[in-house]
């Protein structure tokens, strides 16, 4: 079963305004953490931003904000004031903590920030 | 942040000839480090878990013969197509870190001929 789901897989965004990629996640796993990270064509993986389970505070890393909605199982990713530089995959990820802390990816979204 | 390391960052071989993949944690020591494997346009699938000093632990549908991972020191690990074939071709990207934070590699894109 899919345990990371990103139902987006391209966004358009104009340059300085905010967007939103979503992703919901499975889990019985009381402890589990959720990332998102960026890829741009180069291939590699840059990490944006973490958060844990049990964290009561949405995680926020300077343009990045995750808004975690526990009940709803979703951990969409927030960036603000989009950047031409902000155009890439972008991958959200969840670590359950039983089965030794291996991470997995959910299918991405490709954000393109229009000028 | 952290750094992690792969060498090579390209390799094009010959089809069953074998491939190693080297990952390496620059500024932290690692005793677990994860292999994913990502082909174009999709998205990072996880193969197997390195753990230092012990056998790896791979994921369903992964050939542990075909791909050996040696994970002989805390700031290295490897990883070996053997026999590789055109199928095999792809972008192989290691990481490494902690609870919160998972460094990754630039990644080694294979190709096969």
């Amino acid at each position: 079963a899919q345990k990371i789901t990103q139902t987006q897989p391209g966004m358009f965004v104009q340059e300085k305004e905010a967007v939103t990629l979503d992703c919901t996640y499975d889990t019985s796993d009381p402890s589990y953490g959720l990332f998102w990270y960026k890829q741009p064509s180069s291939g590699e993986m840059i990490f944006l931003i973490y958060q844990g389970s049990y964290d009561q505070q949405n995680a926020t890393e300077g343009r990045y904000s995750l808004n975690f909605q526990k009940a709803r199982k979703s951990a969409n990713l927030v960036i603000s004031a989009s950047q031409l530089g902000d155009s890439a995959m972008y991958f959200c990820a969840m670590r359950e903590d039983t089965g030794g802390f291996k991470t997995i990816f959910g299918a991405g979204t490709r954000l393109f920030v229009k000028a | 942040g952290a750094v992690v390391s792969q060498h090579p960052s390209r390799v094009i071989c010959k089809s069953g000839t074998s491939v190693k993949i080297e990952c390496r944690s620059l500024d932290f020591q690692a005793t677990t480090m994860f292999w994913y494997r990502q082909f174009p346009k999709q998205s990072l699938m996880l193969m197997a878990t390195s753990n230092e000093g012990s056998k790896a632990t791979y994921e369903q549908g992964v050939e542990k013969d075909k791909f050996l991972i040696n994970h002989a020191s805390l700031t290295l690990s490897t990883l070996t197509v053997t026999s590789a074939h055109p199928e095999d071709s792809s972008f192989y990207i290691c990481s490494g870190g902690s609870q919160e934070t998972q460094y990754f590699g630039p990644g080694t894109r294979l190709l096969v001929l």
